[in-house]
């Protein structure tokens, strides 16, 4: 069945940078777009960008453009997303979150999101 | 960038009602909308993409309509397990969600 399992809690001081995992599981990873959606405490939604896992591509939210990064290995199944120059209203539970399209180059939206990870509290406190 | 808009923000209701949640683009998306559930401390579940096309698994109490700006998701007859926080998203180029919508028992 597939999985995403992401990397655990993290505490962060303002101005540090974090890097959350996403390890993905049964299904082809290259195949699929990976997502990033975060949510502040009490909070709703908010997309932070795609990766393509085949060509490492990538598409960030305007938002977070010199912030975050989204890379992948796929000798491992694995995405990451790191964002740096952390401020308080960075704390929020991340998420992965695969395309529900299988699209094996360059996919055009639209863009849905079908497999989720548990998501990873990072918390930005001084 | 495209906004959404939901309402309401919250509704109360009882097991068996009917609800209907709107939510509205800034802009058309034709039917690139989608509708997930997410209950507290959980990731949030896809019921709903394409407008209308119902998720693998997804219980056909649930529906979805509209296109252009105007989209509605209809739970049939509410299940105690419904009880959640519903968001709509557009999936255009640079995907925006909805505020949500909370589904609480009345």
């Amino acid at each position: 069945q597939v999985q995403l399992v992401q990397s655990g809690a993290e505490v962060k001081k303002p101005g540090a940078s974090v890097k959350v995992s996403c390890k993905a599981s049964g299904y082809t990873f290259t195949g699929y777009y990976m997502h990033w959606v975060r949510q502040a405490p009490g909070q709703g939604l908010e997309w932070m960008g795609w990766i393509n896992p085949n060509s490492g591509g990538t598409n960030y939210a305007q938002k977070f453009q010199g912030r975050v990064t989204m890379t992948r290995d796929t000798s491992i199944s694995t995405a990451y997303m790191e964002l740096s120059r952390l401020r308080s209203d960075d704390t929020a539970v991340y998420y992965c979150a695969s395309d529900v399209a299988y699209c094996g180059g360059d996919c055009p939206p639209p863009y849905y999101f079908d497999y989720w990870g548990q998501g990873t509290l990072v918390t930005v406190s001084s | 960038d495209i906004q959404m808009t939901q309402s309401p923000s919250s509704v109360s209701a009882s097991v068996g009602d009917r609800v209907t949640i709107t939510c509205r683009a800034s802009q058309g998306i034709s039917s690139w909308l989608a509708w997930y559930q997410q209950k507290p401390g959980k990731a949030p579940k896809l019921l709903i993409y394409a407008a209308s096309s119902l998720q693998s698994g997804v219980p056909s109490r649930f529906s979805g309509s509209g296109s252009g700006t105007d989209f509605t998701l209809t739970i049939s007859s509410l299940q105690p397990e419904d009880f959640a926080t519903y968001y709509c998203q557009q999936a255009n180029s640079f995907p925006a969600f909805g505020p949500g919508t909370k589904v609480d028992i009345k």
